[in-house]
C-alpha cells in the first residue's frame, strides 16, 4: 500500500484538461513544498514533469503544472496530446525518518 | 548530460543478497547531489530504497535492515546491496540522482530487472 493515494486512472479527450490527484498527510505532503511528478511510459525510465510542487524542469512542457492545497497535491494537463498517454507517479519529501514516497500511480489515458 | 547506467547479476536466488551498480558519466558524484536506488515490481508503482551523500546515507525505513548503498569516487559509481532476499524483491531497479534541497529525482537510469527466483 502506498503512501500516498492516486486515482488509478484518469482519461480525457486530446485537446481537454485533465488533473490527477495525490492525498497525503500533515507529515508528507501537507508539510512541505517538495512534491515531484514522475511521467513514466511503458518500458522506459520515468521522467520528472514538476518539483518542488509548481516548478517545470527545462524542456517540459507548459501544458504540466502543480499545485497543493492541504494535505492534496494535483497534476494538471492541459491540451492533452496522445504522447501524454502514460503513468503519472507523485512524490513527497516526507521527514527525516521517512524521507521519500510515492503514490500508488495514475494510468492516464487519451481517448 | 548527466547520464546513469546500471548494471548486475538479472538473476538472484532466494535468502542470497542482490548486488547493483551505477556508473555515472557526465557528473562528479563527489560534486554533490544525493544518488540512490529506487525499484519498482512488475506492473506495480515505485518504491523508494535510499540515498548516499558525502556525510552518510538514509533508507526506506521499511528495508533499511537489508540495505546498503556505498560509493566508490574512484571510479564515479555507486553501490546497492541488498540482503536475504526474496520474490518480493523482484524488481526493475533504477538508480537517480536526488536533489538534496528538493528530494526529487531529475536524472535516471535506465533500469535493470532482478528476478529472485531459485
Amino acid at each position: 500500500q502506498s503512501a500516498l493515494t492516486q486515482p488509478a486512472s484518469v482519461s480525457g479527450s486530446p485537446g481537454q484538461s485533465i488533473t490527477i490527484s495525490c492525498t497525503g498527510t500533515s507529515s508528507d505532503v501537507g508539510s512541505y513544498n517538495l512534491v515531484s511528478w514522475y511521467q513514466q511510459h511503458p518500458g522506459k525510465a520515468p521522467k520528472l514533469m514538476i518539483y518542488e510542487g509548481t516548478k517545470r524542469p527545462s524542456g517540459v512542457s507548459n501544458r504540466f503544472s502543480g499545485s497543493k492545497s492541504g494535505n492534496t497535491a494535483s497534476l494538471t494537463i492541459s491540451g492533452l496530446q496522445a504522447e501524454d498517454e502514460a503513468n503519472y507517479y507523485c512524490s513527497s519529501y516526507a521527514g527525516s525518518s521517512t524521507y521519500v514516497v510515492f503514490g500508488g500511480g495514475t494510468k492516464l489515458t487519451v481517448l | 548530460q548527466v547520464q546513469l547506467q546500471e548494471s548486475g547479476p538479472g538473476l538472484v536466488k532466494p535468502s542470497e543478497t542482490l548486488s547493483l551498480t551505477c556508473a555515472v558519466s557526465g557528473y562528479s558524484i563527489s560534486s554533490g547531489y544525493y544518488w540512490g536506488w529506487i525499484r519498482q515490481p512488475p506492473g506495480k508503482g515505485l518504491e523508494w530504497i535510499g540515498n548516499i551523500y558525502h556525510s552518510g546515507t538514509f533508507y526506506n525505513p521499511s528495508l533499511k535492515s537489508r540495505v546498503t548503498i556505498s560509493v566508490d569516487t574512484s571510479k564515479n559509481q555507486f553501490s546497492l546491496k541488498l540482503s536475504s532476499v526474496t520474490a518480493a524483491d523482484t524488481a526493475v531497479y533504477y538508480c537517480a540522482r536526488l536533489k538534496s534541497t528538493g528530494y526529487y529525482s531529475d536524472y535516471w537510469g535506465q533500469g535493470t530487472l532482478v528476478t529472485v527466483s531459485s
